[in-house]
């Protein structure tokens, strides 16, 4: 059972337009959402994260929104730029009963970003 | 400051054979995580270890054991490869800023199983 979807394996973007990654997690005890970006042959990189108190957070090019009534998460990169051409990964945790998580994150299958110049 | 770093970073096994792949954090974080990444799955949690002299097992830890060796360094075993356990394999760990965290991966390790 998937509990984070990236429900599209890849998305194609003009240079300069806004990339739009989208996510879906059904457990509603998620309560933080991060983004991570990964270049073939290494590691991700975290991007950008939300808590579930908050409904939107910026950071330069990059914004994400999340909609918890619709158990949904999107990513958006404007203006989108060549070198933004990776696979992005959405991943969400939750705080155990003490408060304090330990970290560990369900991550979603990925969606490739290509954009063209 | 290296961040987190993993060795080796290739190998190939045959069935049956054990090795153990080996990862180091120099952030002074706490929590460290394995991960392996498959085509079509996103990275699926192996084991993690919430401190040092704690591990517990993450969503796919069937033929795999940890070794949380001390704050620094978190090792993740195979005992006896099999060929699904062909893979990429991350090594992370975890920074808290009050309840938001943020989790640095290494380069990854390839593994192939024949």
């Amino acid at each position: 059972d998937q509990q984070v979807k990236q429900n599209s394996p890849s998305l194609s973007v003009q240079e300069g337009r806004i990339s739009i990654l989208n996510c879906d997690y059904t457990n509603s005890m998620f309560d933080y959402f991060l983004w991570y970006k990964k270049y073939p042959a290494e590691g991700p990189t975290f991007l950008i994260s939300i808590s579930s108190i908050k409904d939107k957070n910026e950071d330069g090019r990059f914004t994400v929104f999340l909609n918890k009534s619709a158990k949904h998460l999107s990513l958006h990169i404007v203006p989108s730029q060549p070198g933004d051409s990776a696979v992005y990964f959405c991943a969400a945790s939750f705080s155990n009963a003490g408060g304090t998580s330990y970290g560990k994150l369900t991550f979603g299958q990925g969606t490739i970003l290509t954009v063209h110049p | 400051n290296a961040g987190v770093t993993q060795t080796p970073k290739f190998q190939v096994l045959k069935t049956g054979q054990s090795m153990t792949l080996q990862c180091a954090q120099d952030m002074n974080h706490n929590s460290m995580y394995w991960y392996r990444q498959d085509p079509g799955m996103g990275l699926r949690l192996i084991y993690y270890s919430a401190s040092e002299g704690t591990t517990d097992k993450g969503e796919v830890p069937n033929g795999y054991n940890v070794s949380r060796l001390n704050k620094r360094e978190f090792s993740l075993r195979l005992e006896s490869a099999a060929p699904s356990q062909t893979s990429v394999y991350f090594c992370a760990s975890t920074e808290w800023v009050g309840l938001e965290e943020t989790q640095y991966f290494g380069p990854g390790t390839r593994l192939l199983v024949l």
